[in-house]
């Protein structure tokens, strides 16, 4: 299955500031199939993006994805209050789809 | 607005058989296009997809857990539903039923609140 490395594990920034959450895949990702979700504590996760770079509906747009291959990327450009919370990407190329450990986006 | 609830024993002992049941409201589970989900998360940990089902009962699981999975559907109900047999500690989660993005079966947009189990004697 394919393995999927997040980093850094932890993000600590400020708001206003950017945030560059990188998702790494232990074989390529096929089709660009690869998703990102936002999870705030005591909540379900939430999609963001699926096809590495498609927003999906009612997610605005400060939240991107790029990549490609095994080397994906989530960027916020500009970080809200409710921006704070961990992400993990998801790869759904493969079978077994798996989840990204996550990153953890936390206030300065 | 699609909602799904998870519901069933939130306290299951060692070598037995975890039952939930999500319940869907706003919307079919007979509509086409969509995969209905199982995804668990232990707590504080990541996230770990279960399986899924389609409406007309065809079902995917993961490999790793796919000797002690079963899903069902009952469409008169508005529901489906997960078995996990012989469980351990090691499945103490929580669980999510989740319908998957139209024409995406594996990309997951509407999620329940989820549902702690705990496997203890």
């Amino acid at each position: 299955e394919i393995v999927l490395t997040q980093s850094p594990g932890t993000l600590s920034l400020s708001p206003g500031e950017r945030a560059t959450l990188s998702c790494r895949a232990s074989q390529s990702v096929s089709s660009s199939y690869l998703a990102w979700y936002q999870q705030k504590p005591g909540q379900a996760p939430r999609l963001l993006i699926y096809g590495a770079s498609s927003r999906a509906t009612g997610i605005p747009d400060s939240f991107s994805g790029s990549g490609s291959g095994t080397d994906f990327t989530l960027t916020i450009s500009r970080l809200e209050p409710e921006d704070f919370a961990v992400y993990y990407c998801q790869q759904y190329g493969s079978s077994p789809l798996t989840f990204g450990r996550g990153t953890k986006v936390e206030i300065k | 607005q699609l909602q799904l609830q998870e519901s069933g024993s939130g306290l299951v002992k060692p070598s037995q058989t975890l039952s939930l049941t999500c319940t869907v409201s706003g919307g079919s589970i007979s509509s086409g296009g969509y995969s209905w989900n199982w995804i668990r998360q232990p707590p504080g940990k990541g996230l770990e997809w279960i399986g899924y089902i389609y409406h007309s009962g065809g079902t995917n699981y993961n490999p790793s857990l796919k000797s002690r999975v079963t899903m069902s559907v009952d469409r008169s109900k508005n529901q489906f539903s997960l078995k996990l047999s012989s469980v351990t500690a090691a499945d103490t989660a929580f669980f999510f039923c989740v319908r998957s993005l139209r024409g995406y079966s594996q990309v997951f947009d509407y999620w329940g609140q989820g549902i702690l189990v705990t496997v203890s004697s």
